[in-house]
């Protein structure tokens, strides 16, 4: 058990339905990480967090989703009129990195998304 | 995107035999590192080689990594059948954002 927190475990929706994901990070973790993972590749960086502050956000992200993480600890990720191309596993990932250092990122167990 | 590519995709071996993956990349790097993803779960860090380390063990992992070449290999050496598992790559730039970048990972089976 990493300690990352993801709700629901799966979800099923139908094409153009709003979905919400939740993410709780290991406590004393200032970073926040999603990302998308799909059938066989690797995950995909989709956006961060420090603390309540999205630093960055891939360019592969569409309108359509939007990242939250209100008072620096648990984050949600909305996506908007879903796609059956949304259908993957949404990962989140936290991490405890300082000033100077990047440190190892824990994982949760995910969200896997099927839009149909 | 991912960074780059991992070679095999798939491998598979017996129990007590070694496994050996590799992984290349593209750009410059602060650290380099893997981690292990079980069947529908999230992923598990391994260890993690700095851009200024060529080699690091940890139990039965050893990794090294070749910064003039871009590359890196994991090597697990007398392998278990639950060692089964996809093994990821990752990179983290030089910039401090803890952001790392995956590969397509390698599809491990050990066969008792």
């Amino acid at each position: 058990d990493t300690g990352v927190s993801q709700d629901p475990r799966h979800k099923i929706t139908k094409r153009g339905q709003n979905v919400t994901f939740r993410c709780d990070p290991i406590s004393e973790h200032n970073r926040l990480y999603w990302y998308r993972q799909t059938l066989g590749q690797g995950p995909e960086f989709l956006t961060y967090f420090q603390n309540e502050a999205q630093l960055e956000k891939s360019r592969l992200l569409s309108d359509r989703f939007s990242a939250e993480r209100p008072k620096g600890s648990f984050s949600t990720l909305e996506i908007q009129r879903t796609e059956q191309g949304d259908s993957a596993m949404y990962l989140c990932a936290s991490s405890a990195a300082g000033q100077l250092t990047n440190e190892k990122l824990f994982f949760g167990s995910g969200t896997q998304l099927s839009v149909l | 995107s991912q960074q780059g590519e991992e070679d095999p995709q798939a491998l598979s071996i017996q129990e007590g035999e070694n496994a050996t993956m590799n992984c290349s990349y593209k750009t410059s790097i602060n650290n380099l590192q893997w981690y292990r993803q079980n069947s529908g779960r999230g992923l598990v860090h391994l260890i993690l080689i700095r851009s200024n380390e060529r080699e690091k063990h940890s139990g039965r992992l050893r990794v090294t990594l070749d910064t003039s070449k871009k590359s890196s290999s994991l090597l697990i050496t007398a392998s278990r059948a639950a060692d089964t598992a996809s093994y990821f790559c990752a990179t983290a730039g030089s910039g401090n954002t803890g952001k790392l970048i995956f590969g397509q990972g390698t599809t491990l089976q050990v066969k008792p």
